[in-house]
């Protein structure tokens, strides 16, 4: 089945700065690339996704990027605000297989220095 | 808010009981997704059931099952509970078909707690 690897697990950065969360994905089939973020006991929100067909994908500060050859794809946050702290987690689906669970990653803890 | 709703939102109970967890999908989505969230196995794909059968199963155990209603709520069972099985328990729905029907939408999650 699919294995999806993410790091770092904790990342800090300082407010108007940069983050950047990167994640592997093992099946070569899959083909939907969501990322969720989720604040201390809430449910996970979707912030963006991408599809295989797509390089990058953009929605104001955020964006992402796939590498379909080296099967790995990257949750780029610029112009960090305080309210961005929360956890990420970037998950991998095979979309047409008839099984549509997602799998995700161990999550990054964002972290926004004032 | 998604859309999509759970109940009960808390849960307490003890070794070796059984519960029921609700859930009811977005207006319109036909599939139904369940998904556990520890702190050593993270978020874990359990369940899929599509129009009230079972679609795709993930690492779910055989202590678990679940069932979709012709009304579409699904219900997830747990029984014979261990302390391990304490956990955010979250269902997620997504629309038919099109491009966007991979587009999972979290409920807010049961908290189960096991003693």
């Amino acid at each position: 089945g699919e294995n999806v690897e993410q790091h770092p697990s904790t990342l800090s950065v300082q407010e108007g700065d940069s983050a950047v969360i990167k994640c592997t994905y093992s099946d070569s089939a899959s083909n939907y690339f969501p990322w969720y973020k989720q604040e201390l006991g809430k449910r996970p929100q979707l912030i963006i996704d991408i599809r295989s067909n797509v390089g990058e994908k953009k929605d104001q500060r955020i964006a992402v990027t796939l590498n379909k050859t080296a099967k790995h794809f990257s949750l780029h946050i610029t112009e960090t605000q305080p309210e961005d702290s929360a956890v990420y987690f970037c998950a991998a689906l095979f979309s047409g297989g008839g099984a549509d669970g997602l799998t995700f990653g161990k999550g990054t803890h964002l972290i926004i220095q004032p | 808010d998604s859309g999509v709703t759970q109940t009960p939102k808390h849960l307490i109970t003890a070794t070796g009981q059984r519960v029921t967890l609700r859930c009811s999908p977005r207006s319109g989505d036909l599939s139904v997704y369940w998904y556990q969230q520890s702190l050593d196995q993270g978020l874990q794909f359990l369940i899929q059931y599509y129009n009230g059968e079972e679609r795709a199963k993930g690492n779910i155990l055989e202590r678990f099952s679940a069932q979709q209603f012709p009304d579409l709520h699904s219900e997830l069972n747990l029984s014979s509970l261990e302390l391990g099985d304490s956990a955010l328990y979250f269902c997620a729905s997504s629309v038919v078909a099109g491009l966007a029907r991979e587009t999972q939408y979290f409920g807010p999650g049961t908290r189960l707690l096991v003693l």
